[in-house]
């Protein structure tokens, strides 16, 4: 039972345009939502959250952006770069309950 | 000065072997974590310890036991290994001063490989 669904396996951008990943959640309780960038061979990164009480947050290249209606998320990179490539994880959580639930993530692969 | 470092990076075994995992945060963090990721990428978490207490443990075969010997450091021990147990296993920790902070920093992960 995915809580948190990555639909997208891979994604393929050219450099300086944008990149959209999105997210699905089925869990009502959840409201907190995160990032996480994968590196091969490393483990995940924080990159940028939102809580439930917004629909946006920016930060640099990097904005997420929630519609709790639709319980979807998206996490947009604009300009794309070459180091952005990476796998690409959604996560979710709920106040007073630490631990997070994670999609399958998405590889996104940035061309030159 | 890694954050959450574990070790060992890659272990090979055999079947029916005992095998340990280790993890440190210098973070000061009270909560600490486990994640595993199966061959399908999913990302699950096993167990979490706050401040040395166990305080989650998902569906996880008692061949897996962690143990919090401090606030800093989570072992995973796994008895019995078996081949379903390749993985890569993932320490986490967040949290500062008793705030939960949903933040969580990863460790590089143990490859495990049960041959």
């Amino acid at each position: 039972d995915q809580q948190v669904k990555q639909n997208s396996p891979s994604l393929s951008v050219q450099e300086g345009r944008i990149s959209i990943l999105n997210c699905d959640y089925t869990n009502s309780m959840f409201d907190y939502f995160l990032w996480y960038k994968k590196y091969p061979a490393e483990g995940p990164t924080f990159l940028i959250s939102i809580s439930s009480i917004k629909d946006k947050n920016e930060d640099g290249r990097f904005t997420v952006f929630l519609n709790k209606s639709a319980k979807h998320l998206s996490l947009h990179i604009v300009p794309s770069q070459p180091g952005d490539s990476a796998v690409y994880f959604c996560a979710a959580t709920y106040s007073g309950y630490s631990t997070l639930t994670f999609g399958k993530g998405t590889m996104l692969l940035v061309s030159p | 000065d890694t954050a959450v470092s574990q070790t060992p990076k890659y272990l090979v075994t055999q079947m029916g072997n005992d095998k340990s995992i280790k993890c440190e945060q210098n973070l000061g963090h009270d909560t600490m974590y486990w994640y595993k990721q199966d061959s399908k990428k999913f990302l699950k978490i096993m167990f979490s310890y706050n401040n040395k207490e166990l305080i989650i443990n998902e569906t996880v075969p008692n061949r897996f036991s962690p143990k919090s010997p401090d606030k800093a450091h989570l072992n995973l021990h796994i008895n019995s290994l078996e081949l379903g147990d390749s993985a890569v296993y993932f320490c986490a920790s967040s949290g500062l001063d008793g705030t939960p902070n949903t933040e969580a920093f990863f460790g590089q992960g143990t490859r495990l490989t049960v041959v």
